[in-house]
């Protein structure tokens, strides 16, 4: 299993430019997220999936797109890419053992996208 | 609103001697809490995580940790640090009938630097 793949791992756009972040799973997972990570602040969560099909939005979603289309890929897209966005993102999974508490489940991360926009 | 604080921006320690990396959080109902590492340049990696039961939880690579109820607190700990364990520690909370499906609310991460 490859688990968490993402790419790309670097990128640099202008102000204004779009791009779509990769994120692909082969663990057959539910769950999908989106977090960035700014220095000295943790994560915080963009978006998440619960299922093909399925998004809602997460604690910091203002300036991104998702889409759900398989249960293996959840990509993430800046429309109008803003220096505010610079950050590091990461990619999770997970696999409710039981929905109800599915908040008992862990995550697993992808390695990250750095991404600058200046 | 949930919260976890990690006090320390940094934890120094010399290699061979116990480590603690502080964990406090706030949540509404029962929590669960978990500690992530995260190493240079990589995502992050789950060590251990606290659901129900016993207090003391053991985890990956000889790390534990101590759910304390009534200091609502989940101190990451180790006997003997190792340098390859320095990296960027991350303790995360999330409970039932969270806010944005199972969200983990992070702490703003404690660096350990073990020195030989």
């Amino acid at each position: 299993n490859a688990g968490v793949t993402q790419t790309p791992k670097f990128r640099i756009l202008k102000i204004g430019q779009s791009m779509t972040l990769q994120c692909t799973q082969d663990m057959n997972h539910n769950y999908m997220y989106w977090y960035r990570q700014d220095p000295g602040m943790g994560l915080k969560l963009i978006y998440y999936s619960v299922g093909a099909g399925i998004t809602d939005k997460g604690e910091v979603p203002n300036g991104y797109n998702v889409s759900r289309s398989t249960t293996e890929d959840f990509p993430l897209r800046l429309e109008l890419a803003a220096p505010s966005q610079t950050s590091v993102y990461f990619c999770a999974s997970s696999y409710p053992l039981d929905p109800r508490i599915s908040s008992t489940d862990t995550q697993y991360f992808g390695p990250g996208t750095r991404l600058t926009v200046l | 609103a949930q919260s976890v604080a990690q006090p320390e921006d940094q934890v120094n320690v010399a290699e061979g001697n116990p480590l603690t990396v502080k964990c406090t959080y706030s949540v509404s109902g029962n929590p669960y809490l978990f500690w992530y590492v995260q190493y240079p340049n990589r995502g992050l990696q789950f060590l251990l995580k606290y659901i129900t039961g016993d207090n003391l939880v053991k985890g990956s690579y000889g790390f534990e940790a101590e759910f304390n109820k009534s200091q609502t607190s989940f101190h990451l700990k180790k006997p003997s640090a190792l340098v390859s364990d320095s990296a960027l520690y991350f303790c995360a909370v999330s409970a039932p009938r969270m806010e944005y499906g199972n969200k983990l609310v992070f702490g703003a991460g404690t660096i350990l630097r073990v020195k030989s």
